[in-house]
């Protein structure tokens, strides 16, 4: 256990569904962050909020919606997906929103496929 | 465009085997450099983390990592691989004068040890 606990673990969905992935972590942490991970490609920063504020948006399409209600917890709301989307999404925390700084710690990660 | 680069996309090595893994970086100036692995079926973890000080870094599990500003280079080492050793290693880079830190990844390399 990472402190960093995301569900569910796998979600499967069609392109027209509309479903949210949850984050939440236990260290105390001030800054989280919601990763891409596809097949054979570097993993994807696509969101980071720090002190519950967004403060990178990498390009993300808008299909993809994150929230932060607060420091521990979290949310990836998904809505008319495309195949594409498939991919490992995976959470990540650390102090002082600067994981270059401190370790990030991940969690398990929900794996995504939609049909 | 800044990017990491890790050369294998699969390595297979037999048990007590010597492994380097390479990573090469394109950023200028200070960097912040990690390796971290991701064993099947769990969450990324860091295996070690370079920030400053010697260039060789010494991490879990036997693994060592050395800085090379020269060439730009962050390989991963370690003397004699064991069967659970197998997992994918992910290096990564903070890039220097980013506003909102953030690590950029490597496209990972599979290692695989036969018993």
């Amino acid at each position: 256990e990472t402190g960093v606990t995301q569900t569910p673990r796998h979600l499967v969905m069609g392109m027209t569904n509309k479903k949210s992935l949850k984050c939440e972590q236990h260290l105390g942490h001030n800054a989280m962050y919601w990763y891409k991970q596809s097949a054979k490609k570097p993993l994807e920063l696509m969101f980071v909020y720090s002190l519950e504020e967004r403060v990178e948006n990498n390009s993300v399409p808008s299909r993809f919606s994150p929230e932060c209600p607060n420091s521990s917890h979290l949310f990836l709301h998904l809505h008319t997906l495309q195949p594409e989307d498939s991919a490992l999404y995976l959470c990540a925390s650390s102090q002082g929103g600067s994981p270059g700084l401190t370790e990030a710690f991940f969690g398990q990660g929900t794996r995504l496929t939609v049909v | 465009a800044q990017s990491v680069s890790q050369h294998n996309h699969h390595v297979i090595l037999s048990e007590a085997a010597s492994l380097e893994l390479g990573c090469n970086y394109s950023y200028g100036g200070t960097v912040n450099l990690f390796w971290y692995v991701q064993y099947p079926g769990q969450h990324l973890q860091l295996l070690l983390k370079y920030f400053s000080g010697d260039p060789l870094v010494k991490g879990i599990k036997g693994f060592e990592a050395e800085f090379i500003k020269s060439k730009f280079s962050f390989n991963l080492r370690k003397p004699s691989v064991q069967w659970s050793d197998t997992a994918e290693y992910f290096c990564a880079v903070t890039p220097p004068y980013s506003s909102a830190s953030k690590i950029i990844f490597g496209s990972g390399t599979r290692l695989s040890i036969r018993p």
